[in-house]
């Protein structure tokens, strides 16, 4: 069963647009993480929310931990081809059980 | 910059052989994972570690098996191997655990395929 539900599965956009994808579940979190995979790499870590409500921002990028702690989204502004990736959601629900989940892959294009 | 390294990068195996996928790194890290990613499903955890001789099932744990000896090194055994296993294996390891928010280092991945 999938923890963490990532949506859309695939999002193609022009470079200059803004994009939100998301990442929702029945379960409270006691934290959650974003990461960014690259073709023929390993995910790298852009942000670890913890607190119900928190918003982060890494330059154009924007996380946002939801009030109930059970969901989250990335908002990415004015995109850049070099945004194109995979985004995944991580997280540990209250019973101790981490995973990640299946991604949101975006492409932008020039 | 080593950080979390894994070898080979590519390997070919035919149904019924055993291999060893390596992982080391060298940021003294006490937690260490094995992950399979398949297209579309994302990340699953097959092991993981929590210090040296301690190892514990993750969610998709059949089929392979693990041994920490170091701190340093988590390799991945597969004994018989099945076409269902072709996938990228990523190692990755952690100064602590997930549960609290700990960023998970990645090597590059190990891409094996069965036939």
């Amino acid at each position: 069963t999938q923890l963490l539900e990532q949506s859309p599965q695939f999002l193609s956009i022009q470079e200059g647009e803004n994009l939100t994808v998301y990442c929702n579940s029945s379960s409270v979190f006691s934290s959650l993480q974003w990461y960014r995979q690259e073709p023929g790499e390993g995910p790298v870590l852009l942000v670890t929310v913890v607190t119900g409500g928190e918003v982060k921002k890494l330059k154009r990028l924007t996380f946002q931990f939801g009030d109930a702690r059970k969901d989250s989204s990335l908002h990415i502004t004015a995109a850049q081809p070099g945004d194109t990736g995979l985004y995944l959601c991580a997280g540990t629900d209250s019973w101790g059980k981490f995973q990640f989940g299946a991604g949101t892959q975006v492409v932008v294009t020039p | 910059n080593a950080g979390v390294t894994q070898t080979p990068k590519f390997r070919i195996l035919k149904i019924g052989q055993s291999m060893t996928l390596q992982c080391t790194q060298d940021m003294n890290h006490n937690y260490m994972y094995w992950y399979r990613q398949d297209p579309g499903m994302g990340l699953k955890l097959i092991y993981y570690s929590v210090g040296a001789g301690i190892t514990d099932k993750g969610e998709v744990p059949n089929g392979y098996n693990v041994s920490r000896s170091t701190t340093e090194d988590f390799p991945l055994r597969l004994e018989l191997a099945a076409p269902s296993q072709t996938s990228v294996y990523f190692c990755a390891s952690s100064s602590g655990p997930p549960a609290l928010g700990q960023p998970q280092h990645f090597g590059d991945g190990t891409r094996l395929s069965i036939l």
